[in-house]
């Protein structure tokens, strides 16, 4: 089946240590996302990339640090920078360069607690 | 400019009713505009979208309506079902830059 796999379910970190997410496609996507949910405040982006070993800033970067050393991978750090990481975490991918590229399609989430 | 605003951000119908969200973009770049379900503890899942050379998508009890010159549009339940509960993110992509801007969510809750 394909899709797009995200892992653990349900994370908990002590306040100081550094967590990794991890989320795997074999969709054949060029482009994956990372986004923070929070209660009413909708999707926010993280980071992205387009392509194997290039990624960008979204919207909340701080915090936060990626890498995309494989197309179908695009594990996320949560690190000790981060000061209110409690969230849910959503991991999506796309196809690129053409009109179906808003056609993302999500992962399970990670809900991560810090204890 | 990157900004998609939707409302309401909850939204109570009776069972059999017609659910409404609107959403509103100000980028004219944006080319593709779907919307997602997703269900409580789920990943969003895409719904329907459509192009803004169409006024009209529908698909099955789901309608997009797209006002083009007013840069809004949104999407319209027909005869709301429990099942329908869930929260629904509108979304705008501009496909040459393979960003994808989400709008705040609607929280649906159809009353049986």
């Amino acid at each position: 089946d394909g899709g797009i796999t995200q892992s653990p379910k349900y994370l908990f970190r002590k306040e100081g240590q550094n967590v990794t997410l991890s989320c795997e496609q074999n969709l054949n996507h060029d482009a994956m996302y990372w986004y923070r949910q929070d209660p009413g405040q909708g999707l926010r982006l993280i980071y992205y990339s387009q392509i194997v070993n290039d990624f960008q800033k979204g919207d909340i970067a701080e915090g936060y640090s990626v890498s995309r050393e494989k197309k179908e991978s695009f594990p996320l750090t949560v690190t000790s920078a981060q000061k209110n990481p409690t969230a849910f975490y959503l991991c999506a991918s796309s196809l690129q360069g053409n009109l179906l590229a808003a056609e993302a399609f999500f992962g399970q989430g990670t809900r991560l607690t810090v204890v | 400019q990157q900004q998609v605003k939707q409302s309401p951000q909850s939204l109570i119908v009776q069972k059999g009713g017609i659910s409404i969200i609107n959403c509103a973009y100000e980028n004219t770049a944006f080319d593709y505009f779907p919307w997602y379900q997703q269900f409580p503890g789920k990943g969003p899942a895409l719904l329907i979208a459509i192009r803004p050379d169409v006024s009209e998508k529908k698909e099955g009890r789901f309608t997009i309506s797209f006002n083009k010159s007013a840069k809004q549009f949104s999407l319209h339940i027909m005869d709301s079902q429990p099942g329908d509960s869930a929260t629904y993110f509108c979304a705008a992509s501009n496909s040459s830059a393979s960003k994808i801007i989400f709008g705040s969510g609607t929280r649906l809750s159809i009353r049986p």
